[in-house]
């Protein structure tokens, strides 16, 4: 089945730098790329998604980018501020969407220091 | 989106005993999704409530463990039957939209087994 890898596990940047965080995917099937935002005791929030028929997506300061032949997608947020502190999870399906089986990578905690 | 409640938010449960947790959308949708997701970790997919039909069940969960509804297009309900304290985790719910295959969260519930 689809494994989906994230890294990395921790990021720390000042506030008004890039951050980029990477997913990696194992089912060559795999063609809906979402990204979701969870903040301390809240529920995920979808941020940005994917698929495999664009190679990249933009929404204000946050783009996403998918690589069909090596197998990874990645998440940029530019110009960051605090309020982007979060764990921010990459997920794949194997369905594009239509079944919802979604498999999430393990996270990534995102610190912007103020 | 999808406007998703979740009761209850959050239980204390001694072991032995079952809970069921109940999805509401505001919205009728042709998935419904339950996940688990453990304290700092990331997000597990149990099943997926089917209208009209069992539930389809992810590796590692059962239907005697956690038996699954869906009456109706816009409700579900998710019980944890016989629980131990390893089932301690937050469960949510979640839904697809039909028109993008954008899924979303319900707040979840917080379950603590004593």
């Amino acid at each position: 089945g689809e494994n989906v890898e994230q890294h990395p596990s921790t990021l720390s940047v000042q506030e008004g730098d890039s951050a980029v965080i990477k997913c990696t995917y194992s089912d060559s099937a795999s063609n809906y790329f979402p990204w979701y935002k969870q903040e301390l005791g809240k529920r995920p929030q979808l941020i940005i998604d994917i698929r495999s028929n664009v190679g990249e997506k933009k929404d204000q300061r946050i783009a996403v980018t998918l690589n069909k032949t090596a197998k990874h997608f990645s998440l940029h947020i530019t110009e960051t501020q605090p309020e982007d502190s979060a764990v921010y999870f990459c997920a794949a399906s194997t369905e594009g969407g239509s079944q919802g089986n979604l498999i999430f990578g393990k996270g990534t905690k995102l610190s912007v220091k103020p | 989106s999808a406007v998703i409640s979740q009761k209850p938010s959050r239980d204390i449960c001694q072991r032995g005993t079952s809970l069921t947790i109940q999805c509401q959308v505001d919205s009728q949708v042709t998935m419904m999704f339950w996940y688990r997701q453990q304290p700092g970790q990331s997000l597990t997919l149990i099943a997926t409530a089917n209208q009209g039909s069992e539930a389809t069940y992810e590796s590692g969960f059962v239907i005697d463990k956690f038996p699954i509804s869906r009456p109706n297009l816009t409700f579900s309900t998710l019980t944890v039957s016989n629980m131990s304290p390893e089932d301690s985790s937050i469960y949510l719910c979640s839904v697809e939209l039909r028109e993008s295959y954008e899924q979303y969260f319900g707040p979840g519930t917080r379950l603590t087994v004593t």
